[in-house]
Formats: structure tokens, C-alpha cells, sequence
């Protein structure tokens, strides 16, 4: 059964830089067949699309977002990254890294989710 | 980039209800959208994909349809345990962009 797993600090300060790891366990991040993507959610809002990134290093990232994030894997330690710079308080969400089905979607496994809280 | 727009924004239904929500896209996307289903303080689950294509193990009250710019889910018969919010997203091309929700709630 695949699972995905995010890990980072759960805290970090306006104007820093916001750093997330995924372990992808159950299955291979060089699968053919799928994209690794970051989705957030800010309390009590909605789903955001970040990005995706298929094995080979090509990324995808929403224009929203595109001057702050950079996306990243590593396929020998079976995880991707996602790193936001300059974050403001209203970068505070759960982040969920997921798999994808193409590079923007669908999304058929996603993490348990992980809140970041951006405050000094 | 193109918007994506649900309707209702929230809608309570009686148990046995047929509920039908909409997802309109602002520009042609053909069938490249999903639904998804979140329960309160879990993680969002996969219900439908191109448009009418059911994820495996979800139940058959569960449908969807729609091409183009407009898209719905409907539930058949409303169960206790359908309590979520429902997103649409758009997957044609980055980014895949979700709408802003429907939440569904038992009258």
C-alpha cells in the first residue's frame, strides 16, 4: 500500500524560507506513471495546488506561487521537496504532499498532512 | 488562468436525497476534472476523475458528469456518512486549480 509521509518544522518565521520532505513508502517515486505534487490548506479554507515534479526533475508550479517555491526530488532516497521562501503569515496551512495521475492531477494518495504555522 | 466556481457553497439535504452540486470552469477544460470529498479534519479523497470515471471502492451513489465548462456531482441517495465538503479541480494543464467547495450537511 503506498504512503506518503511529510516532514518539517511546524513552525517557522515571516520572512524565512518553508521546507517540507515527502517519503514516498509502498511504491517508487520513478514510477512512469505518475507526478509528486504539493497541495496546502489553509485553516478552514480551501485546497491550493503548489506544484508537481515527475521523477526526470521537470516541475510545474502554480503562477501564483511560481517566484517562491522550488520543488525537488530525490529518487534515490525515494522523497521530493518542497521549499517557500519569504513566508508570510498567510502561507500558515496544512501542507499535504500527494501522488498524481498527470502533472496538475488527479490526486489519488495524499499524505496525512502536515501544519506549517508561519508566526515569529 | 482559469477559475473554477461551485455551486452551492453549502446545501442541507435530507437522508435519501438525491444532491446534485456544480462545477463550472472559466474556460473549456473538455473532461479533465475531479471531485473530491473531504470529512471534517481528514484528508480529501479521490470520488471521480475525468469527469465521470468512479475511483475504485467509492460507492455507486456517487456520480459525475459534465464536459467542456460544466461539470456534476450528484449523490444519489444521501447518506449519514456523505457529511464533507465536495472540490472540483481542473487538471488539463498546471495548475491544478480546485474549487472553492460545497458543503454538505444532513437536514
Amino acid at each position: 500500500q503506498l504512503q506518503l509521509q511529510e516532514s518539517g518544522p511546524g513552525l517557522v518565521k515571516p520572512s524565512e524560507t518553508l521546507s517540507l520532505t515527502c517519503t514516498v513508502s509502498g511504491g517508487s517515486i520513478s514510477s512512469s506513471s505518475y507526478y509528486w505534487g504539493w497541495i496546502r490548506q489553509p485553516p478552514g479554507k480551501g485546497l491550493e495546488w503548489i506544484g508537481s515534479i515527475y521523477y526526470s526533475g521537470s516541475t510545474y508550479y502554480n503562477p501564483s506561487l511560481k517566484s517562491r517555491v522550488t520543488i525537488s526530488v530525490d529518487t534515490s532516497k525515494n522523497q521530493f521537496s518542497l521549499k517557500l521562501s519569504s513566508v508570510t503569515a498567510a502561507d500558515t496551512a496544512v501542507y499535504y504532499c500527494a501522488r498524481l495521475l498527470r502533472a496538475a492531477g488527479p490526486v489519488d494518495y495524499w499524505g496525512q498532512g502536515t501544519l506549517v504555522t508561519v508566526s515569529s | 488562468d482559469i477559475q473554477m466556481t461551485q455551486s452551492p457553497s453549502s446545501l442541507s439535504a435530507s437522508v435519501g436525497d438525491r444532491v446534485t452540486i456544480t462545477c463550472r470552469a472559466s474556460q473549456g477544460i473538455s473532461n479533465y476534472l475531479a471531485w473530491y470529498q473531504q470529512k471534517p479534519g481528514k484528508v480529501p479523497k479521490l470520488l471521480i476523475y475525468a469527469a465521470s470515471t468512479l475511483q475504485s471502492g467509492v460507492p455507486s451513489r456517487f456520480s459525475g458528469s459534465g464536459s467542456g465548462t460544466d461539470f456534476t456531482l450528484t449523490i444519489s441517495s444521501l447518506q449519514p456518512e456523505d457529511v464533507a465538503t465536495y472540490y472540483c479541480q481542473k487538471y488539463n494543464s498546471a495548475p491544478g486549480t480546485f474549487g472553492p467547495g460545497t458543503k454538505v450537511d444532513i437536514k
